[in-house]
């Protein structure tokens, strides 16, 4: 199992452009979820996903859009870059979403986004 | 409103013990995460304890809730130098999505 991996690792944008972060993982989870990370501020939650074909917004949606059309993917689009969109992503899974008992959440190994 | 807190850095020698110090306001928390980020990597947990225990030990590390104060404790015994990462406190709610609010995060370094 190759477990969740993002790409790309590193990306440069120009304020305006649009991109999608990848996101995979090849576990069967149903919850994969999309946060970011800026200093002093720990991670903070963007999007997630239930399953496929169900998305909701999490803390920090502004900006950001995400689909979920197959179990494996969950890209993140940023349709309009901003400056203050510069940060590091982490896309992260788990089997289950219930919550009622402990669900361990894997983290893939974050994409490092500077929007110029 | 949720709000994890932590102090940024720490700083032991090696061999000495580690407490990395996380307080939460969210009072309906079923579990607390202890996760560690190693330099550009993810995170990877550690360990985790549910809300109606005091203490929970695996291996070298000991894991204190006082739930009445709401302050969670990491302590890591014998730090060694593969232990310099950063580290996340999160809390969890029963029927909260498998959400988590993470703390600020902070930084250990293990010195010599």
């Amino acid at each position: 199992n190759a477990g969740v991996t993002q790409t790309p690792k590193f990306q440069v944008l120009k304020t305006g452009q649009s991109m999608t972060l990848q996101c995979a993982q090849d576990m069967n989870h149903e919850y994969m979820s999309w946060y970011r990370q800026d200093p002093g501020m720990g991670l903070r939650l963007i999007h997630y996903s239930v399953g496929a074909g169900i998305t909701d917004q999490g803390e920090v949606p502004n900006g950001y859009n995400v689909s979920r059309s197959t179990t494996e993917d969950f890209p993140l689009r940023l349709l309009s870059a901003a400056p203050s969109q510069t940060s590091v992503y982490f896309c992260a899974s788990s089997f289950t979403f219930t919550g009622g008992t402990f669900d361990t959440q894997y983290f893939g190994p974050g994409t490092r986004l500077t929007v110029l | 409103g949720e709000d994890v807190e932590q102090s940024l850095f720490l700083s032991v020698r090696e061999g000495d013990s580690s407490v990395i110090n996380c307080t939460y306001t969210d009072s309906s928390s079923t579990y607390l995460y202890w996760y560690k980020q190693e330099p550009g990597a993810g995170l990877q947990l550690l360990t985790y304890i549910f809300s109606n225990m005091d203490m929970k030990q695996d291996q070298r590390l000991t894991v204190l809730l006082n739930k009445k104060d709401k302050h969670l404790s990491l302590r890591i015994a014998d730090t060694q130098t593969g232990d310099s990462a950063i580290y996340f406190c999160a809390e969890g709610i029963t029927g909260g999505g498998n959400k988590l609010t993470f703390g600020t995060g902070t930084q250990l370094k293990v010195e010599l």
